[in-house]
């Protein structure tokens, strides 16, 4: 049972546009979200996170907002860059800690020259 | 460079040999954490550790797995008697705060 999803497991984005990557939750105890990026042969590497209390956090061309009604958040990348292709996992944990991350399956995004 | 090591980067092995992973924390890290991603999926927790300790082991998926860690520092993945099954991808991470900092990971291949 995934506490964690990302229903698209990919996405094609063209360069210039706005990718819009999203994920749900079923554990309304979730209070933390972050979103890592991961590359082939890399560990994954963290993009940006959002803590309950906000509905959205911005850095640069990375925002993510969250809605904790529909347990549901979305990253937006805005304007998409090639070499913003990667797989983008989802994580929420209880607390800000981190011993509880939960992860989500992923969703490759590609952008297209 | 100061960011989490893992070794081997690749390893493959026979089915039902044991191996050993290894993880080198960024130094000063008191959390040590254990995934793997098997192929097409997610990633999926395994342990974790504060210091020595490991506080939760839920994710080890048999008792075949077990993990230790000395000194608050390095740390070992061991899997015993390993299966087909076995064979993914096994990221550490490490964090003094919120934040994961994953090392590259091992492939293991188990045939």
């Amino acid at each position: 049972d995934q506490q964690v999803k990302q229903n698209s497991p990919s996405l094609s984005v063209q360069e210039g546009r706005i990718s819009i990557l999203n994920c749900d939750y079923t554990n309304s105890m979730f209070d933390y979200f972050l979103w890592y990026k991961k590359y082939p042969a890399e560990g994954p590497t963290f993009l940006i996170s959002i803590s309950s209390i906000k509905d959205k956090n911005e850095d640069g061309r990375f925002t993510v907002f969250l809605n904790k009604s529909a347990k549901h958040l979305s990253l937006h990348i805005v304007p998409s860059q090639p070499g913003d292709s990667a797989v983008y996992f989802c994580a929420a944990s209880q607390g800000s800690y981190g011993q509880n991350f939960v992860f989500g399956p992923g969703t490759r995004l590609s952008v297209l020259p | 460079g100061a960011g989490v090591s893992q070794s081997p980067s690749n390893k493959v092995t026979e089915k039902g040999k044991d191996v050993e992973l290894r993880c080198d924390p960024i130094s000063g890290h008191t959390a040590l954490y254990w995934y793997r991603q098997s192929l097409g999926q997610g990633l999926e927790f395994l342990i974790y550790f504060q210091g020595n300790s490991a506080p939760d082991k839920s994710g080890l998926p048999s008792d075949r797995f077990s993990a230790e860690r000395t000194g608050g520092s390095v740390s070992t993945l061991t899997i015993q008697r390993t299966q087909q099954e076995d064979s993914a991808v096994y990221l550490c991470a490490s964090s003094r705060w919120n934040e994961q900092f994953f090392g590259p990971g091992t492939r293991l291949t188990v045939l």
